[in-house]
């Protein structure tokens, strides 16, 4: 069975860093590209950023260009996104989800509230 | 970027009835790369149909999807309970890929 766990979120004041891990188990993660979607409080679904499956090609939504990381270790089945430069508008549930477009299966996420 | 935009914003629809949920493209999506998810509350999305028409692992026949271009439908032939929710379509024929704002599906 597909689990997707993600961990990692809190409450950081503007203009800090918190750093997302999903850690996946149930199916080849290697051979997957990963993806980060974001869900602002009582609003719609927004892509964050994805990566291939070796890690060598990484999209990103403009809005966190130059703010965000997207990264994987296959070693550990693990995902991860690192935030840096956060602002209100940051403030989301995040999810951990498997595919590039098509994203078949999704964590639980993990909220990340953004307030001084 | 594609905007896609959803029709309509809320519909009121009653067990056993037919809904028709509505998104068009801003551009032409290429290869019909377009998704639909539902989400019920306080759960994560699910994702229902994946290329405008296949139905993905374990979904109802009685979700279907059609369309191409700029225009996509997703059909549910009959309503249960269950299926009162939002449903979100996507596209990732264009990066950056994108949502549509979604329709809320309620019970009448």
């Amino acid at each position: 069975e597909v689990h997707l766990v993600e961990s990692g979120g809190g409450l950081v004041q503007p203009g800090g860093s918190l750093r997302l891990s999903c850690v996946a188990s149930g199916f080849s993660f290697s051979s997957n590209w990963m993806s980060w979607v974001r869900q602002a409080p009582g609003r719609g679904l927004e892509w964050v950023a994805n990566i291939k499956e070796d890690g060598s090609e990484k999209y990103y939504v403009d809005s966190v260009k130059g703010r965000f990381t997207v990264s994987r270790d296959n070693a550990k089945n693990s995902l991860y996104l690192q935030m840096n430069g956060l602002r209100a508008d940051d403030a989301a549930m995040y999810y951990c989800t498997r595919g590039f477009g098509a994203t078949d299966y999704w964590g639980q996420g993990t909220l990340v509230t953004v307030s001084s | 970027e594609i905007v896609l935009t959803q029709s309509p914003g809320t519909l009121s629809l009653s067990p056993g009835e037919r809904a028709t949920l509505s998104c068009r493209a801003s551009q032409s999506v290429s290869s019909n790369y377009l998704n639909w998810f539902q989400q019920k509350p306080g759960q994560a999305p699910r994702l229902l149909i994946h290329d405008a028409s296949s139905r993905a692992t374990g979904i109802p026949d009685r979700f279907s999807g059609s369309g191409s271009g700029t225009d996509f439908t997703l059909t549910i032939s009959r309503l249960e309970p269950e299926d009162f929710a939002i449903y979100y379509c996507q596209q990732y024929s264009r990066s950056p890929i994108t949502f549509g704002q979604g329709t809320r599906l309620e019970i009448k």
